[in-house]
């Protein structure tokens, strides 16, 4: 049981440049979320999908689409990178329904030049 | 709209003392979650506590306690006789309702820095 997976761990890229964030899940959770976090800032979100099929944008969702694949994946693109993005992402997923604890994976790492 | 309040950005410890980690929420709503995680320097996120806005009731897991008082919207951790291995930055967070009641979404506070030195 690994509850949820993020790969990669570490990305540089190029300004103008994209790629796909990917989270995993094997907690059951009809929830799941993405996080950006920034110095001093906190946990911002970005997008989140309450089920499968559904996808919302939360308070920071410029230059990011995501993809609800299925139950246990949840994607995150950024289709042309900035510097502004340069920042540790994380994925959650959450308990279902009400007693929402979130629970968050390893985070990634992402640098853009 | 909802607002996580964490005003000490850092604080600083001596081994086996006392320390108190102050949170203050803002919400219309009357059914809400508050939330403490914890992220060490390894960078992960821990989920330590959950406590839903009709229970007030303190609680206390080890060396952690947490005081929720509706009255004054805060919601506080205490580790009691702090060690090194404590040393992290603490998230506050709130949860409220969307989408019909069915699902929750997280604000958190931007953190307290605490370091507990040996």
């Amino acid at each position: 049981n690994a509850g949820v997976t993020q790969t990669p761990k570490f990305q540089v890229l190029k300004t103008g440049q994209s790629m796909t964030l990917q989270c995993a899940q094997d907690m059951n959770h009809n929830s799941m979320y993405w996080y950006r976090q920034d110095p001093g800032m906190g946990l911002r979100l970005i997008y989140y999908s309450a089920s499968e099929g559904t996808t919302d944008k939360g308070e920071v969702p410029n230059g990011y689409n995501v993809s609800r694949l299925n139950k246990r994946e949840f994607s995150l693109r950024l289709e042309s990178a900035a510097p502004s993005q340069t920042s540790v992402y994380f994925c959650a997923g959450g308990d279902t329904p009400y007693q929402e604890t979130q629970y968050f994976g390893p985070g990634t790492r992402l640098l853009v030049l | 709209a909802q607002k996580v309040t964490q005003a000490q950005t850092e604080i600083s410890v001596v081994e086996k003392e006392d320390v108190t980690l102050d949170c203050v929420y803002e919400t219309r709503d009357t059914t809400y979650y508050l939330f403490w995680y914890k992220q060490p320097p390894s960078g992960e996120l821990v989920f330590l506590i959950r406590r839903n806005s009709f229970d007030e009731q303190n609680e206390i897991s080890g060396r952690y306690s947490w005081n929720f008082q509706k009255s004054t919207s805060s919601f506080n951790f205490t580790i009691t006789a702090s060690q090194v291995v404590d040393s992290a930055v603490y998230f506050c967070a709130l949860s409220e309702a969307w989408s019909g009641g069915s699902n929750y979404k997280l604000t958190f506070g931007k953190g307290t820095l605490l370091t507990v030195n040996p």
